[in-house]
């Protein structure tokens, strides 16, 4: 089946402590897209990739990492400097401009 | 700056009725997504319609770009649909950087 798969679904973090969510597409998408979401809010853009190898900051990057060393890869680091991570991550990929299909999701809480 | 903006915030149906939901967006798009997210939090793609209208069974989307809304029409609601809307925008000159509203939260009560 073709879609995106994002694991784990829930996470617990410990203060100080970096984690890292997993994001994979068998869409072969180009772009690729890391969103949280507060509860009772809409999604905001943490990161994006428009091909491998390269990646753009999105409006809320502060304490965020990425890498995209393959086409259906697009992992996401939480690190301590995030003075806020307890939120419901998703990510997403599109071909160039077109539609967005979302993953359905982990859920971070720091303990 | 760029907006998103939905309307109305909650919204409360019986089973059958018919209702529309407006999105506001402050500046020319590349692309518009109507979502539906679920009790679990999985965001379901309703629509791509950055112009035009589309028709999807009971769901329904009309954008008219020059004037920078959208609209979703749900006809003959069932309890299935409830849950949050969300529209989303990626404005010209952003790549395709979802903006997205707050959300129209519905609850359609048998």
């Amino acid at each position: 089946d073709g879609g995106i798969t994002q694991s784990p679904k829930y996470l617990f973090r410990k203060e100080g402590q970096n984690v890292t969510l997993s994001c994979e597409q068998n869409l072969n998408h180009d772009a690729m897209y890391w969103y949280r979401q507060d509860p009772g809010q809409g999604l905001r853009l943490i990161y994006y990739s428009q091909i491998v190898n390269d990646f753009q900051k999105g409006d809320i990057a502060e304490g965020y990492s990425v890498s995209r060393e393959k086409k259906e890869s697009f992992p996401l680091t939480v690190t301590s400097a995030q003075k806020n991570p307890t939120a419901f991550y998703l990510c997403a990929s599109s071909i160039g401009l077109d539609t967005q299909y979302f993953g359905p999701g982990t859920r971070l809480t720091v303990l | 700056g760029i907006q998103v903006e939905q309307s109305p915030p909650d919204l409360i149906l019986q089973e059958g009725a018919n209702s529309t939901l407006r999105c506001n967006f402050s500046d020319s798009v590349n692309n518009l997504q109507w979502f539906h997210q679920n009790p679990w939090g999985q965001l379901i793609n309703l629509f791509y319609i950055p112009s035009g209208t589309k028709q999807n069974g009971r769901l329904s989307a009309t954008t008219v770009a020059t004037e920078r809304y959208s609209l979703l029409y749900i006809s003959s609601s069932q309890t299935t649909d409830s849950g949050v809307y969300f529209c989303a925008a990626a404005f010209s000159g952003g790549y395709n950087k979802l903006i997205f509203g707050a959300g129209t939260r519905l609850a359609v009560h048998p």
